[in-house]
């Protein structure tokens, strides 16, 4: 399997457009989350879903941002507005809960910056 | 999810063995403990986990005490490749999903 893939690897915008970053989950795992890295607070929750229906989504800072799994191949982030603030990195991570490891896999990352 | 609490950086030589130590006071009785590594520009990577006592596998020691109010992560010998920043996580993921909040973990610095 190819592991967990994100794209864009790399995303520039403006302030003000609108952002779309894409996972790709491990065929087979029944769990996604969506998280945000920065400097100031770490690497955080921000939804996961479960089966493709979202369970919390109590990180998501802002209405700004929503999260879809239409089906069980494919999730996307949607920043709309973006703002400065929002440049992160976005770390998409999959799990099984078939196994007692409780392992996530984790995908390279979208590295986001909003001018 | 408990509350955990590491120190913010370490450092250590080529060859040395690491010691990282967690405090979870408030763990539950149905909580587990997991390690997570994250290299520069990578997702983080899943160590080793445990309940209680010691945990053993091919990259890291997990060591538990009876109270399990704490947690060490020990590294055998370090090397050079071993710098990343190593995360403890404490929850039921059973009931939560394994549903995981990183913070910033701690920065291990391997200097020759």
């Amino acid at each position: 399997d190819a592991g967990v893939i994100q794209s864009p690897r790399h995303e520039v915008t403006e302030m003000g457009q609108e952002v779309t970053l894409r996972c790709k989950p491990i065929s087979g795992h029944d769990y996604l989350f969506w998280y945000r890295q920065t400097m100031m607070r770490g690497l955080e929750l921000l939804i996961y879903f479960n089966n493709n229906v979202p369970i919390d989504d109590s990180g998501m800072p802002e209405d700004r941002f929503s999260a879809k799994m239409p089906n069980a191949s494919f999730s996307t982030l949607k920043i709309q507005p973006s703002e400065p603030r929002d440049s992160a990195v976005y770390f998409c991570a999959t799990g099984t809960s078939g196994t007692v490891s409780y392992e996530q896999y984790f995908g390279p990352g979208t590295r986001l910056t909003v001018t | 999810l408990a509350k955990t609490t590491q120190p913010i950086s370490m450092d250590s030589y080529e060859g040395q063995e690491v010691n990282i130590t967690c405090s979870h006071n408030n763990i539950a009785t149905n909580d587990y403990i997991t390690w997570y590594q994250q290299f520069p520009s990578q997702g983080p990577r899943f160590i080793i986990q445990g309940y209680k006592t010691k945990v053993t596998n091919e990259v890291a020691s997990l060591f538990i005490p009876a109270d399990r109010k704490s947690s060490t992560l020990s590294l055998p010998r370090v090397s050079l490749s071993d710098t990343a920043v190593y995360y403890c996580l404490v929850g039921d993921y059973s009931n939560s999903g394994y549903a995981l909040n990183f913070g910033k973990g701690t920065s291990l610095l391997v200097t020759p």
